[in-house]
């Protein structure tokens, strides 16, 4: 079964870190990008940051540049968001996706999620 | 780009068609996706590149438009497909989704 499991969301002070796991099962992590998409409480969709599937290519989203750093381990089949200097407004479920690709196009799509994990950023 | 859907909600009965739109900002050609979701679980892909239906998911979902134009339709509503509808464009990155369109039992 394709599966992405998400950990290491929790409580922290403002100016805090945390480091967010996702371990991908049922498929071959190296052969795809992933990214990091969150959910604040009550609001929509936003998209994060993404990584290529050797990690030589990374974006993120404005709100999160200095701040975060997304990295990955092929060999572990784990994908890493480090998150430094947390605001309140970093608060959220995090989610982990892997991207797809329509064939024949560079027409991508999130095609597998994590459950998530929850960020809570409060003093 | 700006991602913007309409409605922002809507009620309907089982066995309603149901149409959600999502405007672009800019032309977007068919670099669109819908996804669903229902409450404390993962958003999950129906539509991508604006009207492949992905696998396993229900034909009753279809997706169409291109450029700055695009609708999401369920032709006829099941208990399960009450939840909460989200656009997103890859035409650069960032992506960005819509705001969601919330669809409740009438």
């Amino acid at each position: 079964e394709v599966q992405l499991v998400e950990s290491g969301g929790g409580l922290v002070q403002p100016g805090g870190s945390l480091r967010l796991s996702c371990v991908a099962s049922g498929f071959t992590l190296s052969s795809y990008w992933m990214c990091w998409v969150r959910q604040a409480p009550g609001k929509g969709l936003e998209w994060v940051a993404n990584i290529k599937q050797d990690g030589s290519d990374k974006y993120f989203v404005d709100s999160v540049k200095g701040r975060f750093t997304i990295s990955r381990d092929n060999a572990k089949s784990s994908l890493y968001l480090q998150m430094n200097s947390l605001r309140v407004e970093d608060t959220a479920v995090y989610y982990c996706a892997r991207v797809g690709l329509a064939a024949g196009t560079d027409k991508y799509y999130m095609d597998v999620w994590g459950k998530g994990t929850t960020v809570t950023v409060s003093s | 780009i700006q991602m913007t859907q309409s409605p922002s909600s809507l009620s309907a009965s089982v066995g309603d068609r149901v149409t959600i739109t999502c405007r672009a900002s800019q032309s977007i050609n068919t670099y669109l996706n819908w996804y669903q979701q229902k409450p404390g679980r993962a958003p999950n892909l129906l539509i991508y590149a604006a009207s492949n239906l992905q696998s396993g998911v229900p034909s009753r979902f279809s997706g169409s438009g291109s450029g700055t134009d695009f609708t999401l339709t369920i032709s006829s509503l099941q208990p399960e497909d009450f939840a909460t509808y989200y656009c997103q464009e890859s035409y650069t990155t960032p992506v960005t989704f819509g705001q969601g369109t919330k669809v409740e039992v009438k």
